[in-house]
This record gives structure tokens, sequence and C-alpha cells, in this order.
């Protein structure tokens, strides 16, 4: 079975810390996503790679960086922590073999809280 | 304004129901995933549809591309069905993929 980890099950964070999230897929699936998740917004997407050493942004990318230095491991960055940035964060990969056949795998996510 | 919504947004049924979520989307999309978020937070694909239907054990999913709506069924529902189900469609949003708010079903023995 593929396998999404996501580092931490649960963070607490203070505000202007940087935090590091990671995410570690087996399957050498080459595109990785982050979301965060919170109540009435549903999933948004905040980075997303097709490939090593390759991140585009998505529709809320204000405040995060990511790195995939490797093709398994995708980490999101928090240059400077806010409380607005306590969320769910949701890392996924997908392996994509067209429009209409496509596999989405999601990690366990992590709740941050930035106090 | 999401271009897909989910209806109900909230769901209470007695165990053995048969449970209908729907997913209505205004953007041209090319397939529809449905998602399953159990408490905890980790998210389950369930199916991936383009047209016609797809069946897994209680689960069915339909899909009308030229209608933009699709729904998932559950026959026999089960207090362990309880979670947050969630319709994304492929064709829209930076990663192509435009995501519904949710249903949050809860079946109760």
């Amino acid at each position: 079975d593929v396998k999404v980890t996501q580092s931490s099950r649960y963070l607490v964070k203070r505000t202007g810390e940087k935090v590091f999230l990671e995410c570690v897929q087996d399957m050498d699936h080459e595109n990785m996503f982050w979301y965060r998740q919170d109540p009435g917004l549903g999933l948004r997407l905040i980075y997303f790679s097709y490939d090593v050493k390759m991140k585009e942004k998505g529709d809320i990318p204000e405040g995060y960086s990511v790195s995939r230095e490797k093709k398994e491991r995708f980490s999101l960055i928090l240059e400077s922590a806010s409380t607005n940035q306590t969320s769910m964060y949701l890392c996924a990969s997908s392996l994509y073999q067209g429009a209409t056949n496509e596999k989405l795998f999601f990690g366990s996510g992590t709740q941050l809280s930035v106090l | 304004k999401n271009e897909v919504e989910q209806s109900p947004q909230n769901l209470t049924a007695q165990e053995g129901e048969f449970i209908t979520i729907n997913c209505s989307y205004s953007v041209g999309i090319s397939a529809l995933h449905w998602l399953q978020q159990h408490p905890g937070g980790g998210i389950v694909s369930l199916f991936m549809l383009s047209s016609g239907k797809k069946k897994h054990g209680r689960l069915i999913a339909t899909i009308n591309i030229q209608e933009k709506h699709s729904s998932l069924h559950i026959t026999a529902s089960h207090p362990r069905d309880s979670a947050v189900y969630i319709c994304a469609g492929r064709g829209g949003g930076a990663d192509g993929l435009t995501f519904g708010k949710g249903t949050h079903l809860i079946i109760q023995p």
C-alpha cells in the first residue's frame, strides 16, 4: 500500500518561530501537494510540486515556502509562524495517468497550533 | 464562490438507512474524486470517475458530466460510515483540483 507519512500529528509553536512540516511518500510519485484545512473552508492548496526541485504556488502561498530536494520528500516551511496559520495541514501525493485516471493519497495530517 | 458545491452540509441518519450525498459543479471538469475523512484527519480516496457509475462494497458513486452532478450513495449505512465526505473536481484550481467543503455524515446506531 502507498504510504504518505507526515512527521508530526500535533505541533504547538510560538508566534515568530520557523516551522518545518515534513512529508514523505514511498511510491515514487512525482506529484506532491500541501493543503490546509479549516472549518467551513474545506481544503485549500498551498504549494505543489511535479518534480524534484520544482515547486508551484497554489491558491494561498503567502507566508509559506516549500522544498523538494528528493522525490520522496516534500517539506512545508512557515518562515515566521503567525496565529492565523493555526490549522490542519495535509500532505498528498498522486499518481496521475491522465485526466480520468488519477489516484490520490493523503497523509494523516498535522494539527498545528501557533500561540 | 466555491465552484464545487456539496449538499447537504450535515446529515444525521439511523443505522441501515440509504444515504445520498450530492456534488454539483459549475466548472468544466474531466473527472471527479470522492474522498472520505474520518475524525482525526486522514483522508482516503474512494472513487475517481468520469462517467457512469462505480461501486465498491456498500458505496456507489454516479456522475453525469453533462449535467455537472455527481452523487455518492451508501447502502445499509453503519456507524463506521460516519465521516466527512468530500468531492473534488479535476479541471480547475492551481493543481487541477477544486474541492467541495465536505458533507459531515453521522450514522447513529
